[in-house]
């Protein structure tokens, strides 16, 4: 149990292009999910939190009009990369959790972003 | 912010080794947690603490939460090619300060 799957595993966009990753939980409801971006020998940096029918809390030095988050439903999260630009282009890791107050997060198997 | 602290930074092993890795920190956690993450992949969950003190194993993995709250090991027995990769240990406070380490980068020469 605990699976999560992310689409698309890999994109490539043109510079001022949107792009939009999805986050699903398969098997297990997640109250909340998080979104993170893995930069190359890097560990995960944390973007934003979010909880099922809320907005999601942003952290510090992550641009949320950049960066859009929807967590429509307890099984899907959606990340928008709006207006990418080619310093945008990373890896990207969504998690869930079943419980509000923390514990085991589960990872999607991540989406390689280049934009170009 | 709260940070972890993972040593050692990566690690060149024998096929066959046992391999112990540590993460600490200055401050408190109620939860630590091991994951592996492989090139180009996800984090893997491997083991989850949740008590001070206790030990739980998970095949040839073996974890522990530190008495003090301020830390973990993990050891690999007996490695095996598959085992590389890098491990992340994480901690948490109910939600609130979830935080990842730097990892450790463990290969292993046949």
């Amino acid at each position: 149990g605990a699976v999560v799957s992310q689409h698309p595993s890999r994109v490539i966009c043109k510079s001022g292009t949107s792009v939009k990753i999805e986050c699903r939980s398969l098997d297990f409801q997640a109250t909340t999910m998080f979104w993170y971006r893995q930069f190359p020998k890097q560990s995960l940096m944390l973007m934003a939190t979010s909880n099922e029918g809320s907005k999601a809390t942003y952290e510090q030095g992550v641009e949320k009009d950049k960066f859009l988050i929807n967590h429509a439903s307890l099984t899907l999260s959606t990340l928008t990369v709006t207006s990418a630009h080619p310093e945008d282009s990373s890896f990207y890791i969504c998690s869930a959790s079943r419980q509000i107050a923390g514990g085991e997060q589960y990872f999607g198997p991540g989406t390689r972003l280049t934009v170009t | 912010g709260q940070q972890l602290n993972q040593s050692p930074q990566s690690m060149f092993i024998q096929e066959g080794e046992d391999v112990s890795m540590n993460c600490t920190s200055s401050s408190i956690f109620n939860t630590w947690l091991w994951y592996k993450q492989d090139p180009g992949e996800g984090p893997v969950l491997l083991i989850a603490l949740y008590k001070a003190g206790e030990l739980t194993s998970n095949g040839r993995l073996t974890a522990q939460f530190g008495i003090t709250r301020k830390d973990s090991f993990l050891n690999i027995s007996a490695s095996i090619p598959s085992d590389v990769g890098i491990y992340f240990c994480a901690a948490d406070n109910y939600g609130q300060n979830f935080v990842f380490g730097p990892g450790t980068r463990l290969s292993v020469l046949p």
